[in-house]
């Protein structure tokens, strides 16, 4: 089955400093790359995704690079904010029975004021 | 609109007993699944279900039953908690497969003493 792995397991940033956070994947097959922030006591919330057949996405201040030839992705997180502060979960899955959602076993990210 | 709901938020149970989560969501999305969240581990997935009377098995299955007979209900069974069932548990839903946004509701903790 797919195996997700990610990096940091714990990042701290200054207030206004970017932060990225890596993931790679095994299964070649594996077509749809969500990125998922949860806050303390709340439940993960999608904040970007990006398909196979996109290199770059970028939503304001965030945005998510995918090669797949290296089967890895990237969230990069420009001017954080202290709202910012979470966990950041990657996740790969794709079509077809076979290809349940895997995730990472998480960021948590910190940004000092 | 209701979104994803779960109950009970936290519950305390022994060893041997058996539990039920509950999940319901009002959007009558046909996917929907079942992840515990431990330290160290991430989201891992129990079962997921594709469609009403349709569920599947996850990653870490054992010692969980679950049952679909309506689309907007999505119940897990401890059928005899351990320890090591100790967690908080997510229930999510996504539109129509694996490859889209999942929602996620606000969790269940569990506690098995």
């Amino acid at each position: 089955g797919e195996n997700v792995e990610q990096h940091p397991s714990t990042l701290s940033v200054q207030e206004g400093d970017s932060a990225v956070i890596k993931c790679t994947y095994s299964d070649s097959a594996s077509n749809y790359f969500p990125w998922y922030k949860q806050e303390l006591g709340k439940g993960p919330q999608l904040i970007i995704d990006i398909r196979s057949n996109v290199g770059e996405k970028k939503d304001q201040r965030i945005a998510v690079t995918l090669n797949k030839t290296a089967k890895h992705f990237s969230l990069h997180i420009t001017e954080t904010q202290p709202e910012d502060s979470a966990v950041y979960f990657c996740a790969a899955s794709g079509a077809g029975g076979s290809y349940i959602p895997t995730f990472g076993r998480g960021t948590s990210l910190i940004v000092h004021p | 609109d209701a979104g994803i709901t779960q109950s009970p938020r936290y519950k305390i149970t022994e060893t041997g007993r058996q539990v039920t989560l509950m999940c319901h969501q009002t959007w009558s999305h046909s996917y929907m699944f079942w992840y515990r969240q431990d330290l160290g581990h991430g989201l891992r997935l129990i079962y997921y279900s594709a469609a009403a009377d349709i569920t599947d098995k996850g990653e870490v299955p054992d010692g969980y039953v679950v049952s679909r007979s309506k689309t907007e209900n999505f119940p897990l069974t401890l059928e005899s908690a351990t320890r090591s069932q100790t967690s908080v548990y997510f229930c999510a839903s996504s539109k129509t497969s694996f490859s889209e946004t999942q929602y996620f509701g606000p969790g269940t903790r569990l506690l098995v003493l």
